[in-house]
């Protein structure tokens, strides 16, 4: 049973550049999140994604996007690139069908320079 | 005031302690409340969720929940050097699954 997946595990962008970061969730699981966790911090939730639509929202601002597709993959768009986005991307599925445990997949690194 | 808050630590016991990680949390309508355990430079893994009052138990692992003092606990019996991580508590309100963590609790244990 495949768990989560992210990639690419680290990326590396200069300020201003765009990005994107891809996450397949667990088999079964029809629901993604994106967090952005900053060192020494605890994640802190960008929006969520459900039947392809964005569902919930956390204070991000417009320069992050996302997109889910007919799979349930998904995506997390970053316009703009500031040194402050740099953090650890963390994509978590979970099953509309029951309970709302959230489940990780292994993160993104960002470093913007 | 933080929605979530956790005393960041670290929290040191020695090996076959108890570990007692302790959370507070702002927000009187939250249904769901998770513990998740982060090594360092891995992403958070999913230990614990309890949604009632009272205890939930799970091998050497125990979380309580107290809604009306709006208060969730970890336990962790017989405590181990690879138990050594950050703890992360999160909460979650409504039934759309966002989750509000706390910094995290750093518990080290010692051989």
């Amino acid at each position: 049973d495949a768990g989560v997946t992210q990639s690419p595990t680290h990326l590396i962008k200069t300020r201003g550049q765009q990005v994107t970061l891809r996450c397949s969730p667990k088999s079964g699981h029809d629901t993604v999140s994106w967090y952005q966790q900053a060192l020494g911090q605890g994640p802190q939730f960008i929006f969520q994604y459900y039947e392809e639509e964005e569902r919930q929202r956390g204070n991000f601002p417009d320069r992050f996007s996302g997109h889910q597709f007919p799979n349930y993959s998904s995506e997390l768009n970053v316009n703009a690139l500031l040194l402050g986005d740099s953090a650890l991307y963390l994509c978590a599925s979970s099953s509309s069908a029951g309970g709302y445990e959230q489940y990780f997949g292994p993160g993104t690194r960002l470093t913007v320079t | 005031q933080k929605e979530v808050e956790q005393n960041s630590g670290p929290l040191s016991v020695p090996e076959g302690a108890i570990a007692s990680l302790n959370c507070t949390y702002s927000d009187r309508v939250s249904q769901s409340f998770f513990w998740y355990r982060q090594y360092s430079g891995k992403s958070p893994e999913l230990i614990m969720s309890i949604y009632s009052n009272g205890d939930k138990e799970d091998g050497r692992f125990t979380a309580q929940l107290n809604k009306a003092s709006q208060y969730v606990s970890l336990l962790i019996r017989d405590s181990q050097p690879s138990d050594s991580a950050t703890y992360l508590c999160a909460v979650s309100s409504g039934n759309t699954g966002k989750l509000i963590f706390g910094q995290g609790t750093t518990l080290q244990v010692k051989p």
